[in-house]
């Protein structure tokens, strides 16, 4: 079976740019997460879909943070415009439903200069 | 606030021997627990769960208990492998959507 799906693997740009991290989660999951890992905060979520409803997003750290599930197989989370601060690794998740094992990709590493 | 925390960030295990990995969490009302395995350049990966309704749950080489009395949670790999170098977190859950997770404990395989 296929995994949670994330693109791309890895993105350097330079601050004031803006990134979009996709994500495809798992055919038939109805929750999907995006967390942030750092190695100072570790495991942040900050957003959290239920059937692509945004239903909790006071993970999101400002403004220029959006995330958005026009569907259930797709999901993206905007940065714009993006700073050197943004840089970690992003992950998306889907588990079928709450109080179930959430599944991870393998992240997006990003990179702003 | 309440959070989920490990007892050692590090552990170095011979391969072939058992690994036990701790957790202690603080959050009474938490009543589903998940041990994730994370290695490098990878997103965390599902090993294993339990409920507060269990004390002991096995699977295919690991085995999680938890001790609700003390807060305690453990993760124990029999035969450790060098495939199971990596880092591991623990997870707690309040019935909802959220998981708070642990710091991590990085587990090394000596050959």
């Amino acid at each position: 079976d296929a995994g949670v799906i994330q693109s791309p693997r890895h993105e350097v740009t330079e601050m004031g740019q803006e990134v979009t991290l996709r994500c495809k989660p798992i055919s038939g999951h109805n929750s999907l997460f995006w967390y942030r890992q750092t190695m100072m905060r570790g495991l942040e979520l900050l957003i959290y879909f239920n059937n692509n409803v945004p239903i909790d997003d006071s993970g999101m750290p400002e403004d220029r943070f959006s995330a958005k599930m026009p569907n259930a197989s797709f999901s993206t989370l905007k940065i714009q415009p993006s700073e050197p601060r943004d840089s970690a690794v992003y992950f998306c998740a889907s588990s079928p439903s709450e109080n179930q094992p959430q599944h991870f990709g393998d992240g997006t590493r990003l990179s702003i200069l | 606030g309440e959070s989920v925390g490990l007892h050692l960030p590090t552990l170095s295990v011979q391969e072939g021997d058992n690994s036990i990995i701790n957790c202690a969490y603080s959050n009474s009302a938490s009543d589903y627990f998940i041990w994730y395995k994370q290695e490098s350049g990878k997103g965390p990966q599902f090993i294993i769960d339990i409920r507060s309704n269990m004390d002991k749950r096995q699977g295919q080489r690991v085995t999680v208990l938890l001790n609700k009395t003390v807060k305690h949670l453990s993760l124990q790999i029999a035969a450790t492998q060098p495939g199971d170098s990596a880092v591991y977190f623990c997870a707690e859950n309040k019935g909802d959507y959220k998981l708070s997770f642990g710091a991590g404990t990085t587990v090394t395989v000596r050959a």
